[in-house]
């Protein structure tokens, strides 16, 4: 099993620009999320997925979108990117949601974005 | 609001001590919290999962604390090795939507 993985692992936007970050996970999860991760703020939710064609908020969904078509894909979307949005992407899945007992998150590798 | 605070935010020991890493939460009301190992330039690792029932988890030479009274829960690492020189983040779990981490602890281990 490959578990979670993220495409691209680099990638360098100019203000403006729209581009598409795709997690894949093959652990048939239910649940997928989408964090970013700055210097010393930790990792904060941006969106999650309870299930194959559904998406809620975070913490901080602002300038970002997401799409969960296939069970085993979650895009996250940057329409018109910024400089505030540079940052590093992980992807996340667990079996069941946060509130239950087997909730393990396991995360991706990230994909580390530069918006000039 | 729920705050995770993870003290110190780097610390530096010799190679074959114990010790302990800490995370503190504001709200006590949580369903579970999780330990992570981050390498540099990579993802998350999971050490340990603590459920809200449960005091503690054991994993080799980790072992994880969890008072939801107090607020705190602790890593301990036994012997420790330069290869848990890595950063530890701690994530509490209260609800679907708020998965909050700490800023993590940067661990450096001395040969």
């Amino acid at each position: 099993n490959a578990g979670v993985t993220q495409t691209p692992k680099f990638r360098v936007l100019k203000t403006g620009q729209s581009m598409t970050l795709l997690c894949a996970q093959d652990m048939n999860h239910e649940y997928m999320y989408w964090y970013r991760q700055d210097p010393g703020m930790g990792l904060r939710l941006i969106h999650y997925s309870v299930g194959e064609g559904t998406t809620a908020k975070g913490e901080v969904p602002d300038g970002y979108n997401v799409s969960r078509l296939k069970k085993q894909n979650f895009l996250l979307g940057l329409e018109s990117a910024a400089p505030s949005q540079t940052s590093v992407y992980f992807c996340a899945s667990s079996r069941q949601g946060a509130t239950l007992s087997y909730n393990e998150q396991f995360f991706g590798p990230g994909t580390r974005l530069t918006v000039l | 609001k729920q705050e995770v605070t993870q003290i110190p935010a780097a610390l530096s020991v010799p190679e074959g001590e114990n010790l302990v890493l800490n995370c503190s939460f504001t709200d006590s009301a949580i369903y579970n919290l999780q330990w992570f190992r981050q390498d540099p330039g990579k993802g998350l690792t999971s050490l340990l999962l603590i459920q809200s029932s449960q005091r503690e988890q054991t994993s080799g030479r980790l072992n994880a604390s969890l008072d939801k009274s107090s607020g705190r829960s602790t890593l301990y690492i036994a012997a420790s090795q330069p290869g848990d020189s890595a950063t530890y983040l701690c994530a509490v779990y209260s609800s679907a939507s708020k998965i909050i981490f700490g800023s993590g602890t940067r661990l450096s281990i001395r040969p």
